[in-house]
């Protein structure tokens, strides 16, 4: 079945260091991919999204790009900040129905 | 602008006791989901309707039963509470369409003794 898997944490870095937290997805056909933020105490929000392969979605300064032939979706950022500070999700979506499959988390912190 | 809201925010409950988790959407979305999010875990799909009257279940929908009230509301209800389902409890709700972005409520925290 379809399936998320991303780099396991805790990640800690030091502000202003660069940000990458792999992704690679098990999927049939073409997913839609996704990554999701959750700050503390607080439910999952969207970050980006791509829908296609080569596709790059962008927000508050993350990247990452749809890289079918590697089947991965890694998260970028080129200098954190200690607000960056949160769980990340990585999710699919196979079209198949309004479902979201969610890697497991990983947990970012950043030091001053 | 609430968006998601889930209430309560946090329970304490005995095993066997009986509870309903309450979940009320104003972004007039059809689908609507609760997960369960538990450490090392992620997230897991308990239940789902894509629209009023309509509910299917997700990955673990044992102990669980939901009501889709309104096209607002998505109720999760625990009928006998058990230790297993000390938890952090989620509802989200989305526009239809497999690209649309699902909206979280701040959760649940709920713990069984």
């Amino acid at each position: 079945g379809d399936s998320v898997t991303q780099m396991e944490g805790p990640v800690t870095l030091s502000e202003e260091a660069f940000l990458t937290i792999n992704c690679t997805y098990t999927a049939t056909g073409y997913p839609s991919l996704f990554w999701y933020v959750q700050y503390p105490g607080e439910g999952l929000q969207l970050l980006l999204k791509a829908t296609k392969a080569d596709d790059k979605g962008s927000n508050k300064g993350f990247e990452a790009t749809y890289r079918k032939e590697t089947t991965s979706f890694h998260l970028e950022k080129g200098s954190v900040q200690v607000s960056d500070s949160a769980v990340y999700f990585c999710a699919l979506s196979n079209h198949r129905d309004d479902k979201i499959i969610f890697g497991k988390g990983t947990r970012l912190h950043i030091l001053p | 602008n609430a968006g998601v809201t889930q209430t309560p925010k946090f329970q304490v409950l005995k095993t066997g006791q009986s509870m309903t988790l309450q979940c009320a959407q104003d972004m007039n979305h059809n689908s609507m989901y609760w997960y369960r999010q538990d450490p090392g875990m992620g997230l897991r799909l308990i239940y789902y309707s894509a629209s009023e009257g309509t509910t299917d279940k997700g990955e673990v929908p044992n102990g669980y039963n939901v009501s889709r009230l309104n096209k607002r509301e998505f109720s999760l209800r625990l009928e006998s509470a058990a230790p297993s389902q000390t938890s952090v409890y989620f509802c989200a709700s989305s526009e239809q369409g497999s690209d649309q972005p699902q909206h979280f409520g701040d959760g649940t925290r709920l713990s069984i003794l």
